[in-house]
């Protein structure tokens, strides 16, 4: 099972609100980690989104809107990266990221489109 | 301004090995780790290994240990990953990601990635 799981499509209406989901492998508890969250549009890298531990512990990206944020759901054991007020940039591919066993491990990825 | 660039795409036979640099400009190199960072087509990125410029020092992913090599040039702010016994599977785009503040994953700037094809 993978650490971070992720759904891979997700479609919303402009102006909605999207709510992209990471899920960790049972065992691994969400609550110990800083989540990071990147966005990736075709043939470029992928670019830092925002940091989400607590809302104590949290980063935005430089020149990321608010309308990503970040948060957790602990029942879940999943992190989530909540987009409001969608608009059709917003379309592209979002991983999450976590430090697991020395690794830097990044999710599967979440199709995001905006329609 | 704070940039990566990276060499060009390379096309290996398997069982060769690639070499793929990465130029920093516009900071001081020897301040901030470097990351790197491979993508499979169509899937998500998977994280390599990472160097302190100053150092030397490396850490390699558990996956990558034996196979992959992370050096640097101070003089002229270059890092290179070295990849050896290539197969297939390592087909993919290689980035280079600057740690942005220190052992963290806010990984930024990224270069603009090189294409590694492997076939026969």
């Amino acid at each position: 099972q993978a650490v971070l799981t992720q759904p891979s499509s997700l479609s919303a209406s402009p102006g909605a609100s999207a709510s992209l989901t990471c899920t960790l492998r049972s065992g691994i508890n969400v609550g110990a980690y800083r989540m990071y969250w990147y966005q990736q549009k075709p043939g470029s890298p992928p670019q830092y989104l925002l940091t989400y531990k607590s809302d104590s512990d949290k980063q935005q990206g430089s020149g990321v809107p608010n309308r990503f944020s970040g948060s957790k759901d602990a029942s879940a054991n999943a992190g989530i990266l909540l987009i409001s007020g969608l608009q059709s940039d917003d379309e592209a591919d979002y991983y999450c990221m976590i430090w697991h066993s020395d690794t830097w491990v990044f999710g599967g990825g979440t199709k995001l489109t905006v329609l | 301004q704070v940039q990566l660039v990276q060499s060009g795409a390379e096309v290996k036979k398997p069982g060769a090995s690639v070499r793929v640099s990465c130029k920093a400009s516009g900071y001081t190199f020897t301040t901030y780790d470097l990351n790197w960072v491979r993508q499979a087509p169509g899937q998500g990125p998977e994280w390599m290994g990472w160097m302190n410029p100053n150092s030397g020092n490396t850490g390699y992913a558990q996956k990558f240990q034996g196979r992959v090599t992370l050096t640097r040039d101070t003089s002229i702010s270059t890092a290179y990953m070295e990849l050896s016994s290539l197969r297939s599977e390592d087909t993919a785009v290689y980035y280079c990601a600057r740690d942005y503040s220190g052992s963290s994953g806010h990984f930024d700037p990224w270069g603009q990635g090189t294409l590694v094809t492997v076939s026969s």
